[in-house]
């Protein structure tokens, strides 16, 4: 059964620091897809990135990079020189046989200035 | 465009009342589903629904159920609210709730039952 892990419940640190939100996932699909959300404290969910298990190239949008290896089954989220904003419940997901999408627990981010 | 919007924001109800909830997708979607986050948890699917016919459903008691309108708006119902269905329930659209496509989600009705 598909399942997605994210180890690090709580992470602190300071603003402008590098942070690395951990997600491991288990899929016996040979196709399937990833997916990061954010959610800051309103509580919506917010996408940002969605990657194909056909491309392993790492993906950058501004200070945001994800690092997907297959071979360890890892889909890592980047934050560069974080910010205040930063700070929020960050989820990896993955589609699911019968459920739509499979969450992970979450890793809550604080950012201090 | 307006994004998923949801209603009512909050809301608090008794053991053993009922409850609808509503959600209408973004202009041109027609897939709506329902996640129910518990505090501490990520979501939990409950319901897909596609064209008005459900295409997929999440391990949810009966007391659950939804559907979809023509306009491709919709409702999730809970019977015989219990305590540990207080949580946010969040709505999330898509163009056609496939795999691929991402799921934009709406900002939840939380949900306290006494």
């Amino acid at each position: 059964a598909q399942k997605v892990t994210q180890a690090q419940t709580e992470i602190s640190v300071v603003e402008k620091e590098d942070v690395t939100l951990d997600c491991v996932y288990e899929t016996r699909d040979t196709t399937y897809y990833l997916f990061w959300y954010k959610q800051p404290p309103s509580g919506e969910l917010v996408f940002l990135i969605r990657r194909n298990s056909f491309d392993e190239q790492n993906e950058i949008s501004g200070r945001y990079s994800w690092n997907f290896q297959k071979s360890t089954s890892s889909f890592n989220f980047t934050i560069t020189a974080s910010q205040v904003v930063d700070s929020a419940v960050y989820f990896c997901a993955l589609p699911g046989t019968t459920d739509k999408l499979i969450f992970g627990t979450g890793t809550r981010l604080q950012v201090f200035p | 465009d307006a994004g998923v919007t949801q209603s009512p924001t909050h809301l608090i109800k008794t053991r053993g009342q009922h409850v609808t909830l509503r959600c209408s997708p973004i202009s041109g979607h027609k897939s709506v589903s329902w996640y129910q986050q518990v505090l501490g948890q990520g979501p939990q699917f409950i319901f897909q629904y596609y064209e008005k016919e459900e295409r997929g459903r999440g391990n949810f008691p009966d007391r659950f159920s939804a559907r979809q309108f023509p306009n491709y708006s919709s409702e999730l119902n809970v019977n015989a609210l219990l305590l540990g269905d207080s949580a946010l329930y969040l709505c999330a659209s898509s163009l056609d709730g496939r795999d691929y496509n991402e799921q934009f989600f709406g900002p939840g009705t939380r949900l306290t039952v006494l």
